[in-house]
């Protein structure tokens, strides 16, 4: 099987209780800002995007939250299911993407 | 449909050899990338393309070249290869640039021996 990232930090919630994912970004100039979420042995699937005029943005059971200020972004996952169980990442354009470190979720059913 | 595929999905081979890693992209993007995802999960950038421009990441070795067919494959080849190139290597493209949603092939884990 895949290997495993095991320096990843890790957020283990329960089924049907709402998630947060943090991300601090680095480049205060960029101005979109993506999240993905990664399966074991799958790409990376684009989940939501808000650019740098906005402070949310809301999808299908995801909410995405930026401040600027400090340069933080947050992900909202509501209800959260099994199915969610992946590594979430979030990304900055600047001339070109660049990935967090990514963060590990865990649903316990 | 695959939107976005590459091949193959697993490489396995031996160091100083010379190998080549293809993908395609059905979407009709104009932007092409090639990204390495470490044992750690760390996703980082090695090449931005289109057909205007080749944006290369500086800590990407040489040995690494993007070679571009037509609009819609990007094309990786690693020349003699080393043991620090395993790693999981994906293909993405975008509709025009890095402001827009990128979508991700599978990937291809590459293992030197």
């Amino acid at each position: 099987g895949e290997s495993v990232g095991l320096h990843l930090p890790t957020l283990s919630v329960q089924e049907g209780d709402n998630s947060i994912i943090n991300c601090a970004y680095s480049n205060s100039a960029s101005d979109y800002f993506i999240w993905y979420k990664q399966e074991s042995g799958k790409g990376p699937q684009f989940i939501i995007d808000i650019r740098s005029n906005m402070d949310k943005r809301q999808g299908q059971r995801v909410t995405v939250l930026l401040n600027k200020t400090v340069k933080h972004l947050s992900l909202q996952i509501a209800a959260t299911q099994p199915g969610d169980s992946a590594v979430y990442f979030c990304a900055e354009a600047g001339n070109m993407l660049t990935f967090g470190g990514g963060t590990r979720l865990m649903v316990k059913p | 449909d695959t939107a976005v595929s590459q091949t193959p999905k697993y490489l396995v081979t031996q160091m100083g050899n010379d190998k080549s890693i293809k993908c395609e992209q059905n979407l009709g993007h104009d932007t092409m990338y090639w990204y390495k995802q470490d044992s750690k999960k760390f996703l980082k950038i090695m090449f931005s393309y289109n057909n205007k421009e080749l944006i290369i990441n500086e800590t990407v070795p040489n040995r690494f070249s993007p070679k571009s067919p037509d609009k819609a494959h990007l094309n990786l080849h690693i020349n003699s290869l080393e043991l620090g190139d395993s790693a999981v290597y994906f293909c993405a493209s975008s509709q025009d640039g890095v402001n827009q949603p990128q979508h991700f092939g599978d990937g291809t884990r590459l293992s030197i021996l």
